[in-house]
């Protein structure tokens, strides 16, 4: 089993669609999560962090549940520019970590 | 203020030989990682780097080593390529001071093995 695992991919959806995005962590002891975004040939970019509470940020929402081990990112209103490859990434250990990134799950919006 | 530099942009190598690719982190950012991303997948956690010293490690041979210098730079090696070493290397850097501090990532090496 991989230790981050995301919803397989690509997701078509037209513009002004609301998509969500789900990820699993096998490691109870992860620390921090975010989502970051990568575009073709890019390095991957902040998106945001989550946090336990749940946290928005515009159009963007992410969501965390520790008992479940489960992360979630909830996109409204898509635009043809959030098309990209959204990674889902668990931060383990304290005083020194080991950074785990999902596989990624491809989104085409589409006109 | 410039972001994270990594250099060079592209190479290319042939099996069994030796690379160093370069980093220099955000100014004030303390801790860098490494990253390996082939085409399809995720970045794959090769190190990270705090004042200097190695805090963590992914699952890679020890072909693969890296160092962090005084002015929190920092370089990866890798001994002997193989043609599965193709990949893009990613680094980035971070202030880590407190838990939950994001990541920021320069563009990345483009290694090719012939």
């Amino acid at each position: 089993r991989k230790e981050v695992e995301q919803d397989p991919g690509p997701f078509n959806v037209p513009e002004g669609a609301t998509v969500a995005f789900n990820c699993t962590y096998s490691n109870s002891a992860s620390q921090s999560f975010f989502w970051y975004r990568q575009d073709c040939r890019k390095e991957p970019k902040l998106l945001m962090s989550v946090y336990s509470s749940g946290n928005e940020d515009g159009r963007f929402t992410a969501q965390l549940n520790r008992a479940s081990q489960y992360i979630s990112l909830l996109i409204r209103d898509s635009k043809l520019s959030d098309s990209a490859t959204y990674l889902c990434v668990v931060e383990q250990g304290s005083g020194g970590f080991k950074t785990i990134f999902g596989a990624g799950t491809r989104l085409f919006v589409k006109a | 203020d410039a972001g994270v530099t990594q250099s060079p942009t592209h190479l290319i190598k042939t099996r069994g030989q030796q690379v160093t690719l370069r980093c220099s982190p955000i100014s004030g950012h303390k801790s860098v990682s490494w990253y390996q991303q082939v085409l399809g997948q995720g970045p794959q956690f090769i190190f990270q780097y705090y004042e200097k010293e190695e805090r963590g490690r992914g699952n890679f041979p020890d072909r693969f080593s890296a160092r962090q210098f005084p002015n929190y730079s920092s370089e990866l090696n890798v001994n002997a390529l193989l043609l599965g070493d193709s990949a893009l290397y990613l680094c980035a850097s971070s202030s880590r001071d407190s838990h939950n501090q994001p990541q920021h990532f320069g563009d990345g090496t483009r290694l090719s093995i012939l």
